[in-house]
């Protein structure tokens, strides 16, 4: 079964510094995975996705995910962080028939 | 501009009331599905429709039911049924192709509490 999985709850990074949100995925076949962001009391935007080709997928934002078949992960990453990236990220594998299982969610804090 | 309304923002449901939750886009998108959001819990997913006049039960459907008769609407109906409607309910809809690399496009939801 297709499935998704964030280890981290909560992300805490200062200001300025790289950050990584992990994500790990469990697919047969080839894998449509997608980032995205929720900010308080909003719906979710889509940041970027993965279909096939280049393993780096750059998105919205200044974000960037980096697709690893060997580890099964999707992990979003972002050079230089800013306070207002502080939001829910969800990271999403596509389940079939165009529908898409999400993760839990990490809520990223950026400190000033 | 082009998006997905949902409304209303807020809606408060008393004991043994059907509420009914308003989605409308203008994206021309053939799906659409409806999710519910619970802390901690991510999204899952409550009804979808891939077209006009159908649609299908999605993960977590029992107390939920919906309507697809025209292509730009989706509303969802919290029935009595539902005994924990408490939730943060988010409609998206997505082009269709069959090949599930479609990101969904999302409103801004509704929030459901019981009064």
């Amino acid at each position: 079964a297709q499935s998704v999985a964030q280890p981290e709850d909560q992300v805490n990074v200062a200001e300025g510094n790289p950050l990584t949100v992990k994500c790990t995925y469990s697919v047969s076949g080839n894998p449509y995975l997608f980032w995205y962001v929720q900010y308080p009391n909003r719906g979710l935007q889509f940041l970027l996705k993965y279909i096939t080709g280049d393993n780096l997928v750059k998105g919205s934002y200044g974000f960037e995910a980096e697709f690893n078949k060997s580890q099964t992960s999707f992990h979003l990453k972002k050079p230089s962080a800013l306070v207002s990236d502080s939001a829910l990220y969800f990271c999403a594998v596509e389940r079939g028939d165009d529908k898409i299982i999400f993760g839990k969610g990490t809520r990223l804090h950026i400190l000033p | 501009d082009g998006g997905i309304t949902q409304s209303p923002k807020y809606l408060f449901r008393k004991e043994g009331q059907n509420v009914t939750l308003s989605c409308e886009q203008n994206l021309n998108h053939d799906a659409m599905y409806w999710y519910r959001q619970d802390p901690g819990q991510g999204l899952r997913l409550i009804y979808y429709s891939q077209i006009v006049n159908d649609f299908q039960k999605g993960d977590i459907a029992e107390g939920y039911s919906v309507s697809r008769e025209k292509k730009e609407s989706f509303p969802l109906t919290v029935t009595s049924a539902q005994k924990n409607p408490t939730a943060f309910y988010l409609c998206a809809s997505s082009i269709q192709t069959g090949t599930g690399n479609q990101p969904q496009h999302f409103g801004d939801g509704t929030r459901l509490s019981i009064l």
